[in-house]
């Protein structure tokens, strides 16, 4: 079986920093994506991670722990353009290759 | 620029009618995907196809059509069979191998007239 969870939702301030949550429970893994999707629009890649640790891209950065089924998508320097769903996807489930993904974060910024 | 490009951007099903979703990629990826993204419930599989002439069921294959003649083209038919098909639909496409990420289209909106 395969079990992806993420918050439904979370506020934060502009200029702020954010942690959004992915935790998994799958039977295989291939690695672990993070997409940006506005309102009406199509998904954006951000991040990608198969090995345990941090990868940092500008504002954005992203960690996994295999050994905990663990990932969290960290936003620094919050803004309003931030304010989108974000969706966890996992690779490799039950041997396939397709990812799975979560039911998304909407992440509303306040100024 | 290479892309992918659905069509249209906006459809309305009558009833008893079958639609069909245009979906076209120039990035030369061998895989191809159709999700159907409802409010709260994230992006649900309809079906994929790892390479031309083959195709395979997704999670929500019921009451849904695809054919893949030509690795640029992957278009999904929304029959009379498919009972609720108000969503939003993404095609995406990918290398296939699992490493890299999905590329995927602008969405079309389907709604019931």
């Amino acid at each position: 079986g395969q079990n992806i969870d993420q918050p439904t939702e979370m506020t934060a301030t502009e200029g702020a920093i954010v942690q959004i949550n992915c935790t998994y429970q799958t039977s295989g893994f291939n690695g672990l994506f993070w997409y940006q999707q506005h309102a009406g629009e199509a998904p954006t890649f951000l991040s990608y991670n198969v090995l345990d640790g941090l990868e940092e891209k500008g504002r954005f950065s992203s960690f996994l722990s295999r050994s905990k089924g663990y990932s969290y998508l960290l936003l620094k320097e919050l803004q309003m353009k931030d304010s989108a769903s974000y969706l966890c996807a996992v690779s490799g489930s039950g041997g396939s290759y397709i990812p799975t993904f979560g039911r998304g974060t909407s992440l509303i910024v306040h100024p | 620029d290479g892309g992918i490009t659905q069509s249209p951007k906006y459809l309305f099903r009558k009833e008893g009618q079958n639609v069909t979703l245009s979906c076209e990629q120039n990035l030369n990826h061998d895989a191809m995907y159709w999700y159907r993204q409802d409010p709260g419930q994230g992006l649900r599989l309809i079906y994929y196809s790892q390479i031309v002439n083959d195709f395979q069921k997704g999670d929500i294959a019921e009451g849904y059509s695809v054919s893949r003649e030509k690795k640029e083209s992957f278009p999904l038919t929304v029959t009379s069979a498919q009972k609720n098909p108000t969503a939003f639909y993404l095609c995406a496409s990918s290398s296939g191998s699992g490493h890299q990420p999905q590329h995927f289209g602008d969405g079309t909106r389907l709604s019931i007239l």
